[in-house]
């Protein structure tokens, strides 16, 4: 799987966007871009996916860039909720459902009141 | 619908000493993960089960950790004996294995503190 590259925390001010960015300039055609988080003790979180085009779900939006070597999640009206770590993951997807996920450490982000 | 189980949620033992997790996934899932997750680190995968057998555990350290899913649906991971290194929160994880699957599901952990 292609490393990814994150920054290791950030701020963001409630009910502003959040912009998350990711590196994964070594990701090969067939993998996919993969968003988690993980809350203060509880288990990882699945938020979004994608592959080329810009996916958007009820949690969080995605863009990847045409190259598709980096990514940026986005959190349009952050909340306290949603302070976290929050992981970038690439990784292949096959119609088997039980590929790995291998973890980096992360970008802590705070949601200041 | 109900999510991982795993149990205990706490954990402390003596080095030397044996202790054991229990996962039970989401019902239908038949694929299960056990993570382990050392603080300020994100989760390293240990062990993947499909049903009831190994599919990849090239990172569990076998001569002190074990694992198994005898009847493809619960699970337990043992630790015989423990390090002062195995403190950690162990993560159980579970997906269907039918079509594309984008989301593993995780438990909520459990914290095991070596002293």
């Amino acid at each position: 799987d292609a490393k990814t590259t994150q920054p290791t925390s950030m701020d963001c001010a409630e009910g502003r966007a959040a912009n998350l960015p990711c590196n994964h300039s070594t990701i090969s055609g067939n993998e996919y871009v993969y968003w988690y988080r993980q809350i203060h003790s509880q288990g990882p979180q699945y938020i979004i996916h994608g592959l080329k085009n810009n996916e958007t779900n009820e949690m969080a939006s995605l863009i990847i860039t045409e190259d598709r070597k980096s990514s940026t999640l986005i959190l349009p009206h952050a909340t306290l909720r949603d302070t976290a770590v929050y992981y970038c993951i690439v990784r292949l997807t096959s119609n088997f459902g039980n590929e790995k996920l291998t973890f980096g450490t992360g970008t802590r982000l705070t949601i200041i009141p | 619908e109900a999510g991982v189980a795993q149990s205990p949620r706490y954990k402390i033992i003596e080095k030397r000493q044996s202790v054991a997790f229990w996962c039970n996934p989401i019902s239908g899932h038949a694929t299960l993960y056990w993570y382990q997750q050392i603080l300020g680190q994100g989760p390293k995968l240990l062990i993947q089960f499909q049903n009831n057998g190994v599919v990849d555990d090239s990172q569990l350290p076998k001569d002190r950790f074990s694992a198994e899913r005898l009847k493809g649906v619960d699970s337990t991971l043992k630790i015989q004996p423990a390090k002062l290194e195995d403190s950690a929160v162990y993560l159980c994880a579970s997906t269907m294995s039918r079509g594309p699957t984008y989301e593993q599901y995780f438990g909520p952990g459990t914290r095991l503190t070596v002293t």
